[in-house]
């Protein structure tokens, strides 16, 4: 019963370097979404996937690419981090209106 | 774009009493959402509200979607201590499918 799984947990980068969070969802829910946590800021989405092959922005997407070659994954790539990108992210997997989240990657860009 | 103002941002109550807090916008909603987030754990749903004017509980916890669909609270009765977290309201926006806008949150706190 895993739900929404992200990878990895805890990350520290240096600015300028790339990585891939990673997010998985076993519910075959169509549409896949990610925020990022900022102290006092809510939660923000980034980018949104409504199916394979469909992805979207969404309101903070500067600095991140997504894809979504299947229905169970959806990687979110930092292409070059800047500290700017300090953050708590979230994936969550979405039926009807009820987003379920996994439990969050928290990056720290030095 | 579409944004929620949630409030208090912070509360620090003992535990037996009641807690309301709630979420206020300026766009119409069709959907209003209460999540919690314990520490170290994304957000939990709470509860979810379709239509305006209705009331939801779910076992202390009772929510309801504003009859002008532009706000929302959220009560809790007889807190206890594991209620502490961060508590979510958040809005199904009128743009793409499923995207959701949230507020900043509520912070909890219970003296026991």
């Amino acid at each position: 019963n895993a739900g929404v799984t992200q990878t990895p947990k805890f990350q520290v980068l240096k600015t300028g370097q790339s990585m891939t969070l990673q997010c998985a969802q076993d519910m075959n829910h169509e549409y896949m979404s990610w925020y990022r946590q900022d102290p006092g800021m809510g939660l923000r989405l980034i980018h949104y996937s409504v199916g394979a092959g469909i992805t979207d922005q969404g309101e903070v997407p500067n600095g991140y690419n997504v894809s979504r070659s299947t229905t169970e994954d959806f990687p979110l790539r930092l292409l070059s981090a800047a500290p700017s990108q300090t953050s708590v992210y979230f994936c969550a997997s979405s039926y009807g209106h009820r987003a379920f989240f996994g439990q969050g990657t928290r990056l720290t860009v030095v | 774009g579409q944004q929620l103002n949630q409030s208090p941002q912070s509360m620090f109550i003992q535990e037996g009493e009641d807690v309301s807090m709630n979420c206020t916008s300026s766009s119409i909603f069709n959907t209003w959402l209460w999540y919690k987030q314990d520490p170290g754990e994304g957000p939990v749903l709470l509860i979810a509200l379709y239509k305006a004017g209705e009331l939801t509980s779910n076992g202390r916890l009772t929510a309801q979607f504003g009859i002008t669909r532009k706000d929302s609270f959220l009560n809790i009765s007889a807190s206890i201590p594991s209620d502490v977290g961060i508590y979510f309201c958040a809005g199904r926006g009128g743009g793409s499918q499923g995207n959701l806008i949230f507020g900043k949150g509520t912070k909890l706190s219970v003296k026991p």
